[in-house]
């Protein structure tokens, strides 16, 4: 079946470091691909996204980009801030019709040190 | 702000209890999801509405039961409630089922004592 896996964490860093969370995917056909963030004590928000092949997602200083060829969409950022510190999910969507259904990576946290 | 809201935030109740999560959809949204969240089994798909009728169906116990109201609420029953039942549970919504973007609620943290 479908599925996403991610580095494990914790991801730790100091302030302005670059980021890199590693994942990859097993999936029929083209799905859609998302990066989600989990703040201590809040819900899940969407970070970005990429719908097809060689896509970009890009936001807040966050990049990832859709690789069919190895099936993977690594997040990274340049420069990290303390206030990155969350959990990070990456997910995707299956491609099928009728139903929508997101599959949730293990999630990577990310500690961010001044 | 994700303009989906869960209550109530916390929950607290005993083994063998039942209770009801409460999902309101952002303004718009026909199709409603609810996960789990548990630190061995991670997040995990339940189940999704759309415009009041069940459309799929994840890794959901038979204990657990949910429904989507006419005016698109949703609520997720717990049933004869086990420690293992302890999680977080979160709603989230998308405009129709071809949508690609689905937005979070905030989530019920559910403790069984």
């Amino acid at each position: 079946g479908d599925s996403v896996t991610q580095m494990e964490g914790p991801v730790t860093l100091s302030e302005e470091a670059f980021l890199t969370i590693n994942c990859t995917y097993t999936a029929t056909g083209y799905p859609s691909l998302f990066w989600y963030v989990q703040y201590p004590g809040e819900g899940l928000q969407l970070l970005l996204k990429a719908t097809k092949a060689d896509d970009k997602g890009s936001n807040k200083g966050f990049e990832a980009t859709y690789r069919k060829e190895t099936t993977s969409f690594h997040l990274e950022k340049g420069s990290v801030q303390v206030s990155d510190s969350a959990v990070y999910f990456c997910a995707l969507r299956p491609m099928n019709t009728g139903f929508q259904k997101l599959v949730f990576g293990t999630g990577t946290r990310l500690l961010v040190s001044p | 702000d994700s303009g989906v809201t869960q209550t109530p935030k916390h929950l607290i109740t005993a083994t063998g209890q039942r209770v009801t999560l409460r999902c309101s959809p952002r303004s718009g949204d026909l199709s409603v999801y609810w996960y789990q969240q548990s630190l061995d089994q991670g997040l995990q798909f339940l189940i999704q509405y759309y415009n009041g009728e069940e459309r799929a169906k994840g890794n959901i116990l038979e204990r657990f039961s949910a429904q989507q109201f006419p005016d698109l609420h949703s609520e997720l029953n717990l049933s004869s409630l086990e420690l293992g039942d302890s999680a977080l549970y979160f709603c989230a919504s998308s405009v129709a089922l071809g949508r690609t973007e689905a937005f979070f609620g905030q989530g019920t943290r559910l403790t069984v004592v």
